[in-house]
């Protein structure tokens, strides 16, 4: 079945370390996005890339890092320069105007 | 920079009757989408309804039906005979053509029995 998938589900981590979310598409979708959601301020674009081995910074891309070296993977790292990383995470694939989203991820500093 | 804006933070409805829910967005662009997604309590988002800018004619979806006014920058949401099934946070969201994808800070939405 084509999809996106968001892995882990829930994610916990020490505060000081670095994390890396995964998101994997079969969709042959060329743009990918991370967006950040927390209660009551919607979804905050963090990264975006549009083609394999480019991408451009969101709206809240500091504390975050992205690589996009194929098509299909588009991890986020969440790196210990991010303030307050406690979140949930979704990952979105797009093609023309159609975009299709991950599962998510709840990310926890502990 | 491209901005949208959903000025209800939480509404409610009751079973069987109307609601809409409000959204306007701010662009220099002529060529865009907007579109509609749900996210019910399992996070997962679901696209309820798009419009392309350039197509005059509203969107419709079954119960759901926007009504697009690009010159006010308007594109609210008609949820007709609510079921209890669309309680769901609802987000309105912007794409540029080839761009990025910006979403509202979302409406809660209810429906009571």
């Amino acid at each position: 079945d084509g999809g996106i998938t968001q892995s882990p589900k829930y994610l916990f981590r020490k505060e000081g370390q670095n994390v890396t979310l995964s998101c994997e598409q079969n969709l042959n979708h060329d743009a990918m996005y991370w967006y950040r959601q927390d209660p009551g301020q919607g979804l905050r674009l963090i990264y975006y890339s549009q083609i394999v081995n480019d991408f451009q910074k969101g709206d809240i891309a500091e504390g975050y890092s992205v690589s996009r070296e194929k098509k299909e993977s588009f991890p986020l790292t969440v790196t210990s320069a991010q303030k307050n990383p406690t979140a949930f995470y979704l990952c979105a694939s797009r093609k023309g105007f159609s975009a299709f989203f991950g599962q998510g991820t709840r990310l926890t500093v502990v | 920079a491209q901005t949208v804006t959903q000025s209800q933070p939480e509404m409610s409805v009751q079973e069987a009757e109307t609601v809409t829910l409000s959204c306007t967005y701010d662009t220099s662009e002529n060529n865009y989408y907007l579109f509609w997604y749900k996210q019910p309590p399992s996070r997962q988002m679901i696209l309820v309804i798009r419009q392309e800018a350039y197509k005059q004619q509203n969107a419709t979806e079954n119960r759901f039906s926007v009504n697009f006014q690009k010159a006010a920058k308007s594109f609210s949401l008609k949820i007709s005979d609510s079921q209890l099934g669309d309680t769901a946070m609802y987000f309105c969201a912007f794409m540029k053509h080839g761009g990025k994808l910006i979403f509202g800070q979302g409406t809660e939405l209810s429906v009571k029995p």
